[in-house]
């Protein structure tokens, strides 16, 4: 099956500055990579998603890039702000995300005012 | 997005009774839901697919006699857990498709 590893497991930036988490996946057949933000003690909320045929894909402050080849994938937040402090999931699935979806270990960021 | 509601948000029972779990798609139909399972400061764990109309579908080593899920209508998935004894205090979340995975809540599960 699918596994998706998930670096760093914490992170600490300083308002303002940029954050990068990394995902890779194991399975070339997955080709829907979603990324879940999780406040404490409430559920995973989507905040961006890339299907493989896309390379990258930009929501305001927040990216996401692809490389199929490697099976890498990662997000930016750029411009951090004391609210993004949360932890965040990056995630794998076959068929466009109707298949289940296998998580990453998840990073806690945090940033400092 | 699709809004996902899951109730209760937290629940608090003796070891031996049963907790049923609610999850409810409010604006969209969803054929297909998700149980999750996690534990403190790690990641998801899938527990079971459920499907309208049909038996879940659940994991390996989960047992499905204990975690009871029920999807019988398009928007109303239950989650059951029978006798429930104190290893399976869990933060429960459910999860509905609409073209993409949107989450409820969560619902924190203690057994005294």
């Amino acid at each position: 099956g699918e596994n998706v590893e998930q670096h760093p497991s914490t992170l600490s930036v300083q308002e303002g500055d940029s954050a990068v988490i990394k995902c890779t996946y194991s399975d070339s057949a997955s080709n829907y990579f979603p990324w879940y933000k999780q406040e404490l003690g409430k559920g995973p909320q989507l905040i961006i998603d890339i299907r493989s045929n896309v390379g990258e894909k930009k929501d305001q402050r927040i990216a996401v890039t692809l490389n199929k080849t490697a099976k890498h994938f990662s997000l930016h937040i750029t411009e951090t702000q004391p609210e993004d402090s949360a932890v965040y999931f990056c995630a794998a699935s076959e068929a466009g995300g109707y298949q289940k979806v296998t998580f990453g270990t998840g990073t806690k960021l945090q940033v400092i005012p | 997005g699709a809004v996902v509601s899951q109730h209760p948000s937290r629940v608090i029972c003796k070891s031996g009774t049963s907790v049923k779990i609610e999850c409810r798609s409010l604006d969209f139909q969803a054929t297909t839901m998700f149980w999750y399972r996690q534990f403190p400061k790690q990641s998801l764990m899938l527990m079971a697919t459920s499907n309208e109309g049909s038996k879940a579908t659940y994991e390996q080593g989960v047992e499905k006699d204990k975690f009871l899920i029920n999807h019988a209508s398009l928007t109303l998935s239950t989650l059951t857990v029978t006798s429930a004894h104190p290893e399976d205090s869990s933060f429960y979340i459910c999860s509905a498709l609409d073209e993409k995975l949107f989450f409820g809540s969560g619902t924190q599960l203690s057994v005294l």
